[in-house]
């Protein structure tokens, strides 16, 4: 069974520290991505990688970073949390760059920013 | 570029009645569409896809959606629903950029079936 994971369910920090989401998929899928959904807007893509240390930005990159160092595992970094970051992530994985269309989503984290 | 409007933010509808769930899109190029349903507190799950063929898909859960595209559309409808479909739904179209394929999203409509 399909299956990406996320860290943590819900995450509460505090203005001006860095933050770690982590994302773990186990169906050995090439691309990976970040996204985050807020009421309203939808889920709008941060950053997305096709292949390990392989990064692109997505449409709303600015106040985030990615890591990846391992085909399984996808990073989201909050250099420096802000409130306007509090949302809820999603990270997802596709097979590989031509077949990249059915995306399998982790469950999501719910971070606030205080 | 590549975009996807959802019609209704809310689609408030009674237990076992009909309902659908629009979905425009515009875009310049060849055209691969999807639904996505999101059950409270969990991620996004594919409820169905079109990539090329017959314009009626179905999908899981008794969902269906109609690619028309001289309408430019693909409104998701299902014929009776029921409490557990109650779930935000969203529309999807890839976008093709620089070599690599991303999904757009619309802002999503939430389904609260009722008693």
């Amino acid at each position: 069974d399909v299956k990406v994971t996320q860290s943590s369910r819900y995450l509460v920090k505090r203005t001006g520290e860095k933050v770690f989401l982590e994302c773990v998929q186990d169906m050995d899928h090439e691309n990976m991505f970040w996204y985050r959904q807020d009421p309203g807007l939808g889920l709008r893509l941060i950053y997305f990688s096709y292949d390990v240390k392989m990064k692109e930005k997505g449409d709303i990159p600015e106040g985030y970073s990615v890591s990846r160092e391992k085909k399984e595992r996808f990073s989201l970094i909050l250099e420096s949390a802000s409130t306007n970051q509090t949302s809820m992530y999603l990270c997802a994985s596709s097979g590989d760059r031509r077949s990249s269309y059915e995306q399998y989503f982790g469950p999501g984290t719910r971070l606030t920013v205080t | 570029a590549q975009s996807v409007t959802q019609l209704d933010s809310q689609v408030p509808v009674f237990e076992e009645a009909p309902v659908e769930l629009r979905c425009n899109y515009s875009s310049s190029v060849s055209v691969y569409l999807f639904w996505y349903v999101q059950y409270p507190n969990q991620g996004l799950q594919l409820l169905l896809k079109y990539l090329s063929g017959s314009t009626l898909v179905k999908g899981i859960n008794g969902f269906e959606a109609e690619f028309n595209k001289s309408q430019t559309s693909f409104h998701l409808r299902k014929p009776s629903v029921h409490i557990s479909d109650t779930a935000e739904y969203f529309c999807a179209v890839i976008r093709f950029s620089g070599g690599y394929n991303k999904l757009i999203f619309g802002a999503g409509t939430r389904l609260a079936v009722h008693p």
